[in-house]
């Protein structure tokens, strides 16, 4: 199975308002990251938090991360129709090498 | 910038058939990497090399094989394609010292008839 999991794994808002997407993962990690994937397009990283790091932000983008609950979240806020993509959270686990583990993603749409 | 480029965005391919994907990246990463991604099960790791000439297996390598003969290069090759293999797959590169974030081509989507 997948070591990351989002959560939902679809999302509709509307423009203005402000998305969350949560990841959760099973194993010790090194750090967690996050990407955009537009419609059909490869992914392009966001940001990364590593495992000593409980919250960081970047332009509007926030991301949380609790180890003791395995999990990390997400958080667009004022959304734009431009931020309409699939979102992925992909793991380092401290056991995997060079390796990311990526979850599902979500899937926002942000309605003008 | 990095720039990881793929050579096709789009291919159609009949059963049995040889393919070849080949992807460039033009910032002397030592880690390149095959992903296919698939509705529902997310993004699954092919095989990634470390350095020229150097392999490994991912989660799914049965029925592929990859060829890195120069650094900036990394090719993934379908011996004989078969439809299962219909799908999106991406290539990416990293640095080796950092092993973090990695930066993806625009993807190839391949059809087998």
């Amino acid at each position: 199975s997948q070591q990351g999991e989002e959560d939902p794994q679809a999302l509709s808002i509307q423009e203005g308002e402000n998305a969350t997407m949560n990841c959760s993962y099973k194993t010790s990690i090194n750090n967690l990251q996050w990407y955009r994937q537009n419609s059909g397009r490869g992914l392009v990283h966001l940001i990364l938090i590593r495992s000593n790091e409980r919250e960081k932000h970047s332009g509007r983008l926030r991301v949380t991360l609790d180890t003791s609950k395995k999990s990390s979240s997400l958080l667009i806020t004022a959304s734009r129709a431009a931020d309409t993509a699939s979102y992925f959270c992909a793991t380092d686990p401290t056991n995997a090498g060079n390796m990311l583990t990526f979850g599902g993603g979500t899937r926002l749409m942000v309605k003008p | 910038d990095v720039k990881v480029t793929q050579s096709s965005r789009y291919l159609v391919k009949r059963t049995g058939e040889k393919v070849f994907l080949e992807c460039v990246q033009d910032m002397d990463h030592e880690n390149m990497f095959w992903y296919r991604q698939d509705p529902g099960l997310g993004l699954r790791l092919i095989y990634f090399s470390y350095d020229v000439k150097m392999k490994e297996k991912g989660d799914i390598p049965e029925g592929y094989s990859v060829s890195r003969e120069k650094k900036e290069r990394f090719s993934l090759i379908l011996e004989s394609a078969s439809t299962n293999q219909t799908s999106m797959y991406l290539c990416a590169s990293s640095w080796w010292d950092t092993q973090e974030t990695q930066y993806f081509g625009p993807g190839t989507r391949l059809l087998v008839l």
